[in-house]
Order: structure tokens, then C-alpha cells, then sequence
């Protein structure tokens, strides 16, 4: 099993629609998730950081995650063409030497159709 | 400008040849790393450092070595380029106070004939 699953997509949806991504894992010890935005030819983007359990909200994006079940999701509100992009989950344990490593699922390719 | 830059952003090569790539950062961060992507293989980890003085492979070191010239500045080397190593190449930086945000750069696109 990977450590990190993440849906390859891609995934095509009309403008203003709710998207939800998502990312499963295996390893109990990552305890900092973060979601990535890459636009084509271009670097990831920070999009999302949150730290263990729970939800984080930043304008039309919402993090979610659940340790008990290893599955974190991103929720895109009212999504817009710009939010065409793949998206990448990273995870890491986030506490002793060499542990800050990101480990990273595949990206998952979105695309909002106007 | 750009907090994380890298040189080249592009570069065609031959087998068989050296080639560097450079990282340099303005955010002040103490860690530095280099990725590199490939399609379906996702951002695997190449070499990262600490510190100046500390410099750790990743999950696929073979075929590359590192320089950390400064607190700013990470190189990237193949020392003798194959095909297999057309990727695309992140360099990316963290801070030790902030578990685990890392920024990356804008990448470099090489492609080895």
C-alpha cells in the first residue's frame, strides 16, 4: 500500500459547483497536511496548512481531516475556471530530524468548464 | 520578486554530460530541498539540508549530488546526465519554526537527449 493515495482524476465540473478532493494514508505518525495548487509549468502553490484533526476555512477553500479514518479532503466552493489545476495533498510527521519531509500524493487534475 | 527563484528554467542536454542547477532563496529559511516531478510518478525527494553544514538524501539520490554554497543558495548536479533524468526539477525551502510549510520555486524543465 502507498503511503499516500490521491485520485489522479482528471476531474471536469461546471463553474459554480462544489468540488471535493481527496487523500487517504497509511502512516499514523503524519500529523501536518497541507494541500498544493500547480498550475501547468509552473511550482506548487501553498494553498492549504492544517495541523492534525479538524477543518480549516480560507475563503471558497475548506481543509478537512480525519486521523481516525487517515483521510483528509479539500472542498472548493463556487469554483471558478481559475481553479483549473492540479491538486496535490502532502503530509508529514512534523517532529524530529529528517521528519519534516513532505511526503506527497500524485495530484488529482481539476478543471472547471465555464 | 520571486521569494525562491531557480536558474536554468529550462535546459536541453546530451548524455553523458554535467550539468548544474542552481536554487537560490530570499525567504530566510534555514532548510532547503530539491524535488523532482515526473507524470504519474508525483514529487519525489531528491536531497535536502538542513543547515549549511548538513546535507541528507532523499528517496532518490542516485545520480546527483548537492552543494549548499550558503544559507540562500542549493545547487543541484548531474554528474553525468542519462535520458532517465528528463524530469521537471523543484527546488523548494522551509523554516524549522514553521513544521513543515514548504515553498517551492518555479522549477527547471530538462530534458537529457
Amino acid at each position: 500500500q502507498k503511503e499516500v493515495e490521491q485520485d489522479p482524476g482528471p476531474l471536469s465540473v461546471p463553474e459554480g459547483a462544489i468540488v471535493s478532493l481527496n487523500c487517504t494514508y497509511s502512516n499514523s505518525a503524519f500529523q501536518y497536511f497541507m494541500w498544493y495548487r500547480q498550475y501547468s509549468r509552473k511550482g506548487p502553490e501553498l494553498l492549504m496548512y492544517t495541523y492534525s484533526s479538524g477543518n480549516k476555512e480560507d475563503g471558497r477553500f475548506t481543509a478537512q481531516v480525519d486521523k481516525s479514518s487517515k483521510y483528509i479532503s479539500l472542498f472548493i466552493r463556487d469554483s471558478q475556471p481559475s481553479d483549473s489545476a492540479t491538486y496535490l495533498c502532502a503530509m508529514s510527521a512534523g517532529s524530529g530530524a529528517g521528519s519534516y519531509q513532505l511526503t506527497f500524493g500524485k495530484g488529482t487534475k481539476l478543471s472547471v468548464i465555464p | 520578486d520571486a521569494d525562491v527563484t531557480q536558474t536554468p528554467r529550462n535546459r536541453i542536454t546530451k548524455t553523458g554530460k554535467r550539468i548544474m542547477l542552481e536554487c537560490s532563496q530570499t525567504k530566510g529559511h534555514d532548510r532547503m530541498y530539491w524535488y523532482r516531478q515526473d507524470p504519474g510518478l508525483g514529487l519525489r525527494l531528491i536531497y535536502y539540508s538542513f543547515d549549511v553544514k548538513d546535507i541528507n538524501k532523499g528517496e532518490i539520490s542516485d545520480g546527483y549530488s548537492v552543494s549548499r554554497q550558503a544559507q540562500a543558495k542549493f545547487s543541484l548536479s548531474l554528474e553525468s546526465a542519462i535520458p532517465n533524468q528528463t524530469a521537471l526539477y523543484f527546488c523548494a525551502t522551509s523554516d524549522r519554526r514553521t513544521s513543515g510549510l514548504v515553498f517551492f520555486g518555479p522549477g527547471t524543465r530538462l530534458t537529457v537527449l
